[in-house]
């Protein structure tokens, strides 16, 4: 089984609707990231949350929200989606530190119409 | 803005060849520097985590140097074999009292012909 599980990996959805893309981890970190990729960009940073009762902005929040509910679970939502938030999604989990290294689910691939 | 910049964007090389790219980074308020290998279809993993000037790291034929004063690292492929074809991500950890957020860069596209 994965340490960092999203689902779900594929979404097509139309302009408007909303989406919520769920996070779950069994690493026991307390630190958890949501990033976006997108064609010749890095991962761009949109929300991170070092633990629970924590919730900090990224570089490219507008737009997004999010909500941890638990230390293994951190869930993003686009409240009304719209076709340029188009993008591979990541979720990212981690130790404290920016020596430790981040560990990566799977990816999200969102399409919206 | 930090700005992280790597280059090349892409690279072509053939199976036995040894190649190497360059992470570029502010050199004010360093943290660290990481390295991450992205394989098409899964998700980026870990290759190193430097934090002190003139560190140097290695994992198998892939090593990794970093300068923290100019603001750079290098990441070395010795004898590239086709299953190294991936894009390599570095990231930048500031120290901003804000551990953990990393800053990446938009990858070097590595493709390994046989």
């Amino acid at each position: 089984d994965a340490d960092v599980t999203q689902t779900p990996r594929n979404r097509i959805t139309k302009t408007g609707k909303r989406i919520m893309l769920e996070c779950s981890q069994t690493k026991g970190h307390d630190r958890m990231y949501w990033y976006r990729q997108d064609p010749g960009l890095g991962l761009r940073l949109i929300y991170y949350s070092f633990d629970v009762k924590d919730i900090n902005k990224g570089e490219i929040s507008d737009g997004y929200s999010v909500s941890r509910q638990a230390q293994a679970k951190f869930s993003l939502s686009l409240e009304s989606a719209i076709p340029n938030q188009t993008a591979l999604y990541f979720c990212a989990t981690s130790d404290f530190g920016q020596n430790q290294p981040q560990h990566f689910g799977d990816g999200t691939r969102l399409s919206i119409l | 803005i930090l700005n992280v910049e790597q280059s090349p964007q892409s690279l072509h090389v053939q199976e036995g060849d040894s190649t190497n790219f360059t992470c570029s980074f502010p050199s004010s308020n360093f943290y660290a520097l990481h390295w991450y290998r992205w394989e098409t279809a899964k998700s980026p993993e870990a290759l190193f985590v430097m934090t002190l000037n003139g560190d140097e790291k290695k994992k198998g034929r892939i090593s990794a140097t970093l300068n923290t004063k100019e603001g750079y690292s290098y990441l070395y492929i010795k004898g590239s074999q086709p299953e190294d074809s991936a894009t390599y991500l570095c990231a930048f950890g500031r120290d901003d009292n804000q551990g953990g957020k990393l800053i990446f860069g938009q990858g070097t596209e590595l493709s390994v012909k046989p």
